[in-house]
């Protein structure tokens, strides 16, 4: 199994330019997740999805939408770029069990992405 | 107001000591996860836990309930255990973790 895959590793946008950040898993986890993670502020959830077809949002979505058409691939989309969003950007999944929310996290390996 | 806090913020030790890394969460959380993350590296799940203790080599995880609190330890540290360490709440029956600020751990040798 690869896990779960990221693209690109870095990437360098201007402001106003938008991109899509690929995640893809083949583990079969109903749950998928994105996280920018910035200095001294932790883990930020941005969007997630608990299956095909459903998606919500997290703590920071404004500017990032997602969209789950598989249950393999979940793909983060930057609408207009803006220095603010210059983050390190994690996608994960993970199953859960009934009654008890999220089970063990697989992260992939981060999109660093750079807006001037 | 986090609903998790972890402590301490930074550690440094020296290679083969007994470490201890604690968590602290609030009501409503179910579970607590722990996480690794290597400088400029990804980000590893180490334990999931709600309830006993953990042990992956030497690591080991401990929760209680009651007091909701969550201790990871690590026996005779080595500088390769140099990372961050950070714990995350699941909340029952929500789709999300809640996250501590993390544990940044340095081991001299």
């Amino acid at each position: 199994n690869a896990g779960v895959t990221q693209t690109p590793k870095f990437q360098v946008l201007k402001t106003g330019q938008s991109m899509t950040l690929q995640c893809a898993q083949d583990m079969n986890h109903e749950y998928m997740s994105w996280y920018r993670q910035d200095p001294g502020m932790g883990l930020r959830l941005i969007h997630y999805s608990v299956g095909a077809g459903i998606t919500d949002q997290g703590e920071v979505p404004n500017g990032y939408n997602v969209s789950r058409s598989t249950t393999e691939d979940f793909p983060l989309r930057l609408l207009s770029a803006a220095p603010s969003q210059t983050s390190v950007y994690f996608c994960a999944s993970s199953y859960t069990l009934p009654g008890q929310g999220i089970h063990e996290q697989y992260f992939g390996p981060g999109t660093r992405l750079t807006v001037t | 107001k986090n609903e998790v806090e972890q402590s301490p913020q930074n550690l440094t030790a020296q290679e083969g000591e007994f470490i201890t890394i604690n968590c602290s969460y609030s009501v409503g959380i179910s579970a607590l996860h722990w996480l690794q993350q290597h400088p400029g590296g990804g980000i590893v799940s180490l334990f999931m836990l709600s309830s006993g203790k953990k042990k992956h080599g030497r690591l080991i995880a401990t929760i209680n309930i009651q007091e909701k609190h969550s201790s990871l330890h690590i026996t005779a540290s080595h500088p390769r255990d140099s990372a961050v360490y950070i714990c995350a709440g699941s909340m029952r029956g929500a789709q999300k973790l809640v996250f501590g600020q993390g544990t940044r751990l340095t081991i001299n040798p």
